[in-house]
């Protein structure tokens, strides 16, 4: 079964320093990875998506099959990003599997 | 940008009563989805649509559930009784063709949500 966890339901950190948002999954094919974000009050949008392999807002996340790792993360956090996330697994036939999310809040 | 619309942003009902939420996906998409997420829980799948036909449900989507694509524009939810426990988030979402086996999926595109509160 297609699982996608995320172990940090909340996480801080302080502007200017590092962030890694946890994300792990497990599925039986070859998945599509995506990280969504929710900024308060406002719908979910996609982030990024692991095909693309490029980086928006300074967030990059590389797949690392052997962990079977998704991980989100940014050298240099700001308060803008302080946000909900979610790792999301899409399997054949654009099914969506989310994990649990990350509330991720960056202190000034 | 286009954006996926959902209407009422929030509805109150009693239990029991029926309800229908309601959404207009991006108009070129072909893939059309209901999430839902309880207050400080996961985003959970519902339904998907696809072709005037749902391809997938999820356990919660029980015979209480049902989705409609009534005009070629609208795609709707309805509950037909509703309990306590439906209170929650209901996101609607919709994408693009569907990709090739051999290629990848078209991400999702989200509506701002409809909050349900059953009294």
């Amino acid at each position: 079964a297609q699982r996608v966890t995320q172990p940090e339901k909340l996480l801080s950190v302080f502007k200017g320093a590092p962030v890694e948002l946890k994300c792990n999954y497990s599925y039986s094919g070859s998945p599509e990875l995506f990280w969504y974000v929710q900024y308060s009050r406002q719908r979910l949008q996609l982030l990024l998506r692991h095909i693309s392999r490029e980086s928006i807002k300074g967030f990059t996340a590389d797949l690392n099959k052997g962990e079977t790792s998704f991980h989100l993360k940014k050298p240099f956090a700001q308060e803008e990003d302080s946000a909900m996330y979610y790792c999301a697994l899409s399997s054949i036939g654009n099914q969506f599997y989310f994990g649990t999310g990350t509330s991720l809040t960056v202190i000034p | 940008e286009p954006e996926v619309t959902q209407t009422p942003s929030h509805q109150v009902t009693q239990m029991g009563q029926e309800v229908i939420l309601r959404c207009v996906p991006i108009s070129n998409h072909l893939y059309f989805y209901w999430y839902r997420q309880i207050l400080g829980q996961k985003v959970e799948f519902l339904v998907s649509f696809y072709n005037n036909e749902i391809s997938e449900k999820s356990e919660i989507f029980d015979d209480q559930f049902s989705v409609e694509r009534p005009d070629g524009s609208n795609f709707t939810l309805k509950i037909r009784s509703t309990k306590l426990e439906d209170s929650a988030m209901y996101f609607c979402a919709s994408s693009d063709v569907r990709a090739d086996r051999s290629s990848y999926n078209s991400p999702l595109h989200f509506g701002n949500g409809t909050r349900l509160t059953v009294t």
